[in-house]
């Protein structure tokens, strides 16, 4: 039969705002994770990436939070450009990039 | 620095038929992995190598196969192929090792099947 498409979750965000993206994982042995940007057309784009060991991690206009307890990844973006305007997910690894599971991702949505 | 390259960039192949697809790294990475991305089943991971040998494979039947070669360059084959098999096919690259590394994806291979 026919196979039902992947339902992005959609995140729409006006421009100058800021957004959060969240991702649940699932394996609680997962210590190493990676948020990954995808624009249309293109690879995924890494964003920042947080060891298990850590629970916040910034970069530029990017904030990367992590919560053991109940395996929750969230991104933050500082001040939301059109050109953030992409599909974001998680990667959650165990044991090295050999073993990695990703998210099944968030379309973000700028408005002008 | 040039980036992580695939070709080609797209295929188009008839049912039983079978492709083989190549993946470049960054100049001295030497983990390869790939990755099937569909709407249906999102990105997942076919398998990677590192140093010419296969570290750890995916859920994927044995008709998806790959190998590396000394240049650390590897290709991907699909036998046999069949029409769930479109997909984007990626390649990522890393310095590889035991640890935990940024990985650094190609744009991919737009494969389908007819």
């Amino acid at each position: 039969g026919e196979s039902v498409g992947l339902h992005l979750p959609t995140l729409s965000v006006q421009e100058g705002d800021n957004s959060i993206i969240n991702c649940a994982y699932s394996n609680s042995a997962s210590d190493y994770f990676i948020w990954y940007k995808q624009e249309s057309g293109k690879g995924p784009q890494f964003i920042i990436d947080i060891r298990s060991n850590m629970d916040k991690r910034q970069g530029q206009r990017v904030t990367v939070l992590l919560n053991k307890t109940v395996k929750h990844l969230s991104l933050q973006i500082a001040a939301t450009q059109p050109g953030d305007s992409a599909v974001y997910f998680c990667a959650e690894l165990a044991g090295g990039y050999q073993k990695v599971t990703f998210g099944t991702g968030t379309k973000l949505q700028v408005i002008p | 620095k040039a980036g992580v390259t695939q070709t080609p960039r797209y295929l188009i192949k008839t049912r039983g038929q079978q492709v083989t697809l190549s993946c470049s790294p960054i100049s001295g990475h030497r983990s390869v992995s790939w990755y099937q991305q569909t709407p249906g089943q999102g990105l997942q991971f076919l398998f990677e190598y590192f140093s010419e040998t296969q570290r750890n494979k995916g859920n994927f039947p044995g008709r998806f196969s790959g190998r590396q070669f000394s240049n650390s360059r590897s290709e991907m084959n699909v036998s046999t192929l069949e029409l769930g098999d479109s997909a984007l096919y990626l390649c990522a690259s890393s310095a590889g090792g035991t640890m935990n590394t940024e990985a650094f994806f190609g744009q991919g291979t737009r494969l389908t099947v007819v």
